[in-house]
């Protein structure tokens, strides 16, 4: 079964300054997508980034970049010039790519709350 | 477009008593997620359907909780009878098809059992 540890309980950051949150992973597939995903107080889990794992580039979206580090199963989350508006729990989560009933779950790690700093 | 709908947002119940939650997903979509999250972890997956038919169940407590999807396009989710440790908020997310690798999520039913 796949595994998704995110080993920062909260992280802060001072608006406009960077932060990365870290996700490490176990799984035997060679292929899988990973996701970052936030939930502001109103829960709705909103997607912020993907990676597929057969990618070599990072993925990045606007101010949203990943270190996806196959080998070392390791995917973490950058936010450049964080806004107020970034503040929410982190979720790092797993999807197999295969397309057997069953593997389209999302496992996700047990999250990353970020507070922005004024 | 309108997104996933679910209702109530919050429920205060009494252990054994039962209770159910209701989720509208994206229209078109065919794929259907029932999420358990409890405090402090990330959700868990306790149902997936594919249109009207269960695709993995195998977290599901089936000796009290059910789900359904009657037509293919809105579920139900009920706990019978109710337990202190089913007290988190229950997530709905749909996808456009099976395989497809985006989920998109409702605003969640926050339920307290007593």
């Amino acid at each position: 079964a796949q595994t998704v540890t995110q080993s920062q309980p909260e992280m802060s950051v001072q608006e406009a300054e960077t932060v990365t949150l870290s996700c490490t992973y176990d799984t035997s597939e060679s292929d899988y997508y990973l996701f970052w995903y936030k939930q502001p107080p109103s829960r709705q889990m909103i997607l912020v980034i993907r990676q597929e794992a057969y990618k070599q580039q990072n993925a990045t979206e606007n101010r949203f970049s990943v270190n996806f580090q196959k080998a070392a199963k390791s995917f973490s989350l950058k936010i450049s010039d964080s806004q107020l508006g970034d503040a929410a729990m982190y979720f790092c989560a797993y999807r197999s790519a295969a397309s057997n009933f069953g593997n389209e779950k999302l496992t996700f790690g047990t999250g990353t709350r970020l507070t922005i700093i004024p | 477009e309108a997104g996933v709908a679910q209702s109530p947002r919050y429920k205060i119940i009494e252990k054994r008593q039962s209770v159910a939650f209701w989720c509208n997903p994206i229209s078109g979509h065919a794929t259907l997620y029932w999420y358990q999250q409890i405090l402090g972890q990330g959700p868990k997956l306790l149902i997936q359907f594919q249109n009207n038919g269960v695709v993995d169940d195998s977290q599901l407590p089936k000796d009290r909780f059910s789900a359904e999807r009657l037509k293919g396009v809105d579920s139900t989710l009920k706990i019978q009878p109710a337990k202190l440790e089913d007290s988190a908020v229950y997530l709905c997310a749909s996808s456009a098809r099976r395989g497809h690798y985006e989920q998109y999520f409702g605003p969640g039913t926050r339920l307290t059992v007593t």
